[in-house]
């Protein structure tokens, strides 16, 4: 069974530009969740799909994010336009249910420089 | 207010000994479930072991065990034969019943294996 992959595993770009990350779930995961890691600090939630519902995005920043999960597959987060402040690491996981115990399965991380 | 704290930034352990990694939490809601993830240098998250608040045993998976101390707030890992591959990053998280199933993390243990 593949499991959570993510593209791209890096990106550079300028401050002011789009960039666009992809996040394929393990098949037959309905929840889908994003989080990043700002440079030495926590990992962060930043939002929850179920299918292709938003279920709690309260951990979005701002505006200048916008996650979709178009027919509950694959998401895409979408930063536009970047600011240094995004720099990270952003981090993809999946889970069958969503229940208190269910393990959620990480990506391996989009890692994500804004110069 | 932080919900996980990992005071240890940094541990040391010779290859075959154990090793405790440290966690409290601080959560009002009585369901609630406590995870520790390893994150290699390779950057995926995986995940280790799961306890949940009302579990009356102590979790365990092969070399890994949770000392789960519920009055205490704490859930701290203990790594048996440690192993050079053990080396890595280490967050423990935790998910509320009434948080929406977003996970919680630390800052992280980085641990070193000496051989």
């Amino acid at each position: 069974e593949a499991g959570v992959t993510q593209f791209p595993s890096h990106s550079v770009i300028e401050k002011g530009q789009t960039v666009t990350l992809r996040c394929d779930p393990i098949s037959g995961h309905d929840n889908l969740y994003w989080y990043r890691r700002v440079m030495g600090k926590e990992i962060k939630f930043l939002l929850h799909f179920v299918k292709e519902s938003k279920q709690d995005e309260s951990g979005m920043p701002n505006n200048r994010f916008l996650a979709e999960r178009t027919g509950g597959t694959y998401s895409t987060l979408k930063v536009q336009p970047a600011e240094l402040e995004d720099s990270g690491v952003y981090f993809c996981a999946s889970s069958r249910t969503s229940g208190l115990g269910e393990t959620q399965y990480f990506g391996p991380g989009t890692r994500l420089l804004v110069l | 207010a932080q919900k996980i704290t990992q005071t240890q930034p940094g541990m040391f352990v010779q290859e075959k000994e154990a090793v405790t990694l440290d966690c409290t939490y601080d959560t009002s809601d009585p369901s609630y479930g406590l995870f520790w993830y390893k994150q290699p240098s390779s950057g995926e998250m995986i995940f280790l072991i799961y306890q949940g608040s009302y579990d009356q045993q102590n979790a365990t998976e092969g070399r890994y065990s949770l000392n789960f101390q519920k009055a205490r707030k704490s859930a701290n890992l203990v790594i048996s034969a440690s192993q050079l591959g053990d080396s890595a990053m280490y967050f423990c998280a935790m998910r509320e019943g009434a948080g929406g199933f977003k996970t919680i993390f630390g800052a992280g243990t980085r641990l070193f294996v000496k051989a």
